[in-house]
């Protein structure tokens, strides 16, 4: 069976701060994982996803994740945190094709400190 | 162009009342999602439908249901609405492929009164 287990419902960083959100997985076949944003009032948007290839994913507004089997991780970082970063961060596992194929984390909240 | 787009983007009503959402995607794909979003900001998957096939969470009271006129479309109804029915209910579709992503709809915040 699949599952997503987020680490830290919050997450509170200063500017300029590196930004760490941690995700674990479990995964009966081969993982195809996801890290979507959403900010305040708005809908989910992908900013990341690793199906097979380079573990190093970049994704949108300088977040970049890297997949790492042996440990079952999928972190997201950014170098740099910026105030428009504050946000909830789900991340997600793909379980298949059809149905429930996506299952998501309980999210994380990132705070941005002046 | 709104890629997913679901009507109303607030709704407040008594409890009892029937209400309906709707959604309407223009990406061609060919499954479509409603989730609930609770106040801990927690995505519960509700319904995944496709041409051929509803899935239904069991979890999700019969008083929910989904109706999809056609591949683009699917609303979603809810009778004798209740005080818990109160969240965030958003619409999403995808590609059949695992690799897929799900592109979300802004969200519908029902209030029941």
């Amino acid at each position: 069976a699949q599952s997503v287990t987020q680490l830290g419902s919050h997450v509170s960083v200063s500017e300029g701060a590196l930004v760490l959100l941690r995700c674990n997985y479990s995964s009966s076949v081969p993982p195809y994982l996801f890290w979507y944003v959403q900010y305040p009032n708005q809908g989910l948007q992908l900013l990341l996803k690793y199906t097979t290839g380079a573990t190093l994913v970049k994704g949108i507004n300088g977040f970049e994740a890297e997949f790492k089997k042996s440990e079952t991780s999928f972190h997201l970082t950014k170098p740099s945190a910026h105030m428009s970063d504050a946000a909830e961060y789900f991340c997600a596992v793909s379980r298949g094709t059809g149905g429930f194929k996506t299952i998501f984390g309980a999210g994380t909240r990132l705070f941005v400190k002046a | 162009d709104t890629a997913v787009s679901q009507t109303p983007k607030y709704l407040v009503t008594q409890m009892g009342n029937d209400k309906s959402i709707k959604c309407e995607q223009n990406l061609g794909h060919d499954t479509m999602y409603w989730y609930k979003q609770d106040s801990k900001k927690f995505l519960k998957i509700m319904f995944s439908y496709n041409n051929k096939e509803l899935i239904i969470n069991e979890t999700v009271p019969n008083r929910f249901s989904p109706k999809s006129p056609d591949k683009a479309h699917l609303n979603l109804h809810i009778n004798s609405l209740e005080l818990g029915d109160s969240a965030v209910y958003f619409c999403a579709s995808s590609g059949q492929d695992r690799d897929t992503e799900a592109f979300f709809g802004q969200g519908t915040r029902l209030t029941v009164v």
